[in-house]
């Protein structure tokens, strides 16, 4: 168990519809990135949160949006879904120290399927 | 633009043996590697996190090597068990930024 949970664990939503996915993250930790992975690859990098503030994003579309709370939660929002979007959607948690690359903690994942 | 690639894609191996996963990275400009664990349709279990300043790192059965210069990282796990069977996936950080390969299905048949 790593102590990071993510809420649903399953979607079903219809082309063009948003979805909101959370994620909660070790207490302490103030990083929190996302990561989609389609079936049968590895995960790909959507965006790291430090400290409530997006800090990186990797080669995903305005659409991909994110919040991190003060509490240690954090949402993706992925607004006018796209029947490629269905994947398992990742969240990690780190504290996150200058110049160290430090221990990323996965979630279990939420399984999002676009029809 | 950094790439992982994962040598073989999959493997299958009697109880007992002893084996090797392959990692190679194009850029070695990270801050360190992870090796995680994943079981179908779950999420993903680190197994062994290396430093860039470090070259191996072990945990049980399993040892990790990293060698920066050459691009490559090896998992080594010993008397694989049939509780193995996963895939196992290799990622370099990039200032937070886990770029993975695609991942070594592994079966260990009793």
């Amino acid at each position: 168990e790593t102590g990071v949970t993510q809420s649903p664990t399953h979607l079903i939503k219809t082309r063009g519809q948003q979805v909101t996915l959370r994620c909660s993250s070790q207490s302490g930790h103030n990083t929190v990135s996302w990561y989609q992975q389609a079936l049968g690859q590895g995960p790909q990098f959507i965006f790291q949160y430090y400290r409530e503030e997006e800090n990186g994003r990797g080669n995903f579309p305005p659409r991909f949006s994110g919040l991190q709370f003060p509490n240690y939660s954090s949402e993706l929002n992925v607004n006018a879904l796209e029947l490629d979007d269905s994947a398992l959607y990742l969240c990690a948690s780190s504290t996150r120290a200058s110049g160290v690359g430090d221990e990323q903690f996965f979630g279990p994942g939420t399984r999002l399927t676009v029809l | 633009k950094q790439e992982v690639t994962q040598i073989p894609a999959a493997l299958s191996v009697p109880e007992g043996e002893n084996l090797v996963l392959n990692c190679s990275f194009t850029d070695s400009a990270i801050y360190n590697l992870q090796w995680f664990r994943q079981d179908p349709g779950k999420g993903l279990t680190s197994l062994l996190l290396i430093q860039s300043s470090q070259r191996e790192q072990t945990s049980g059965r399993l040892n990790a090597s990293l060698d920066k210069s050459s691009g490559r990282s090896t998992l080594y796990i010993a008397a694989s068990q049939p509780g193995d069977s996963a895939t196992y996936l290799c990622a370099v950080d990039q200032g937070g930024k886990l770029i993975f390969g695609q991942g070594t299905e592994l079966s260990v048949k009793p």
